[in-house]
């Protein structure tokens, strides 16, 4: 079945560092990808959608300049968190999917700045 | 404006009992209701899903239902096992897309 793979599944890093996160479809041509943002024991919260070859849709209270995403072909996108604080600390996950299809998630990156 | 609206947000079952999920949502362009689980420190996933030309879904201990008219869907199972506990999200997609905001469902034994 489809298959969704984000990278790299855990990071820590200093403060002020820069983190990209990578989500890709590995067996089908994904129209949307998601992110999401989740803290323990709490629902996802969507960030932003993001369509291939446009500018991604970002949610209300989501900073589009801090949580840079680029969804350069149908099988990829990637979600950088520029200058990380430790308040930026959580589990990231992305998702895929095509036309009136089911999302599939990948498994997630869990991000520790100190 | 548009959205999704999930409820409960914690359920609690015992072990043999049934547990059902409602998300009623306000886009009538509407047509697509997936359902996804979410394991402890796992991925969500999908469970079950239908489309708007069908009004029930069944497979094995879990359905689906959608009233149209009503605006709602919902997530039935039953003869719950202590591995159904998770997290249930529902969405339901048409011109755009509604996430849910999660259900904790918790089986005790």
């Amino acid at each position: 079945g489809a298959v969704v793979s984000q990278h790299p599944s855990r990071v820590i890093c200093k403060s002020g560092t820069s983190v990209k996160i990578e989500c890709r479809s590995l067996d089908f041509q994904a129209t949307t990808m998601f992110w999401y943002r989740q803290f323990p024991k709490q629902s996802l919260m969507l960030m932003a959608t993001s369509n291939e070859g446009s500018k991604a849709t970002y949610e209300q209270g989501v900073e589009k300049d801090k949580f840079l995403i680029n969804h350069a072909s149908l099988t990829l996108s990637t979600l950088t968190v520029t200058s990380a604080h430790p308040e930026d600390s959580s589990f990231y996950i992305c998702s895929a999917r095509g036309l009136l299809q089911p999302q599939h998630f990948g498994d997630g990156t869990r991000l520790s700045i100190l | 404006g548009e959205n999704v609206e999930q409820h409960p947000s914690t359920l609690s079952v015992q072990e043999g009992d049934s547990a059902v999920i409602k998300c009623t949502y306000s886009d009538s362009a509407s047509n697509y209701f997936p359902w996804y689980k979410q394991e402890l420190g796992k991925r969500p996933q999908l469970i079950i899903d239908i489309r708007s030309n069908v009004g029930e879904k069944k497979d094995q201990r879990i359905a689906v239902t959608l009233n149209k008219t009503a605006k709602h869907f919902s997530l039935h199972i039953t003869e719950t096992q202590p591995e159904d506990s998770a997290v249930y999200f529902c969405e339901n997609t048409g011109n755009q897309f509604y996430f849910g905001t999660g259900t904790s469902l918790t089986v005790i034994p």
